[in-house]
């Protein structure tokens, strides 16, 4: 039961440059988010993807790019990394209608 | 002010007590309220979900909402050091507004004293 798998776990970036994080769930899941998480101001959505071939703005989607890949799998593209964002980033998935959530373990990431 | 409101501790009590959390939120068409549990460096696990006013137990965890007042609670009965975690909030407008995207509070850090 892997549930939802982010890679990679830890990264450390020098400003400007760029990286992708990935995410993929085995539950057949119509619905995939991302999220950053900052001490105090709790878990913030970055883009969405309600169904494959969709994607929207979360609040905070400035400085991201996503790109869902197929059912199973949606990124998370920082095109030139700011320090201001260093957080922690958590992908979730849900089945859809009233169904919750379910996150993966995140990616810890530090921008130098 | 943030449509959700969590006290974020810390929260320090004995083993084997009750322990309350809280949130407070404005949006008055959220629907659908859960509470999540975070370990350290872990992603958040759902813990409790529940549809409109009511409460809901689950073993040792029951969760309460009262949409007049806008205020939703998970009590945990007999408190373990396995609960110790922080506990975020989160609701949404739930299915019928189309993609449903949660708002989380902040959440509250838990310690449970052996």
């Amino acid at each position: 039961n892997a549930g939802v798998t982010q890679t990679p776990k830890f990264q450390v970036l020098k400003t400007g440059q760029s990286m992708t994080l990935q995410c993929a769930q085995d539950m057949n899941h119509n619905s995939m988010y991302w999220y950053r998480q900052d001490p105090g101001m709790g878990l913030r959505l970055i883009y969405y993807s309600a169904s494959e071939g969709t994607t929207d703005k979360g609040e905070v989607p400035n400085g991201y790019n996503v790109s869902r890949l197929n059912k199973r799998e949606f990124s998370l593209r920082l095109e030139s990394a700011a320090p201001s964002q260093t957080s922690v980033y958590f992908c979730a998935s849900r089945w859809g209608g009233d169904q919750p959530q379910h996150f993966g373990d995140g990616t810890r990431l530090s921008i130098l | 002010q943030k449509e959700v409101e969590q006290d974020p501790g810390p929260l320090s009590v004995p083993e084997g007590a009750i322990v309350s959390l809280n949130c407070t939120y404005s949006n008055s068409a959220f629907q659908y309220f859960m509470w999540y549990r975070q370990y350290s460096r872990k992603g958040p696990e759902l813990l409790m979900y529940t549809y409109s006013s009511g409460n809901k137990e689950d073993g040792r965890f029951t969760a309460q909402v009262d949409k007049s007042s806008k205020y939703i609670s998970l009590f945990i009965r007999d408190s373990q050091p396995s609960d110790s975690a922080t506990y975020l909030c989160a609701m949404s407008r739930g299915k019928n507004f189309g993609n449903e995207k949660l708002t989380f509070g902040t959440g509250t850090r838990l310690t449970i004293i052996p």
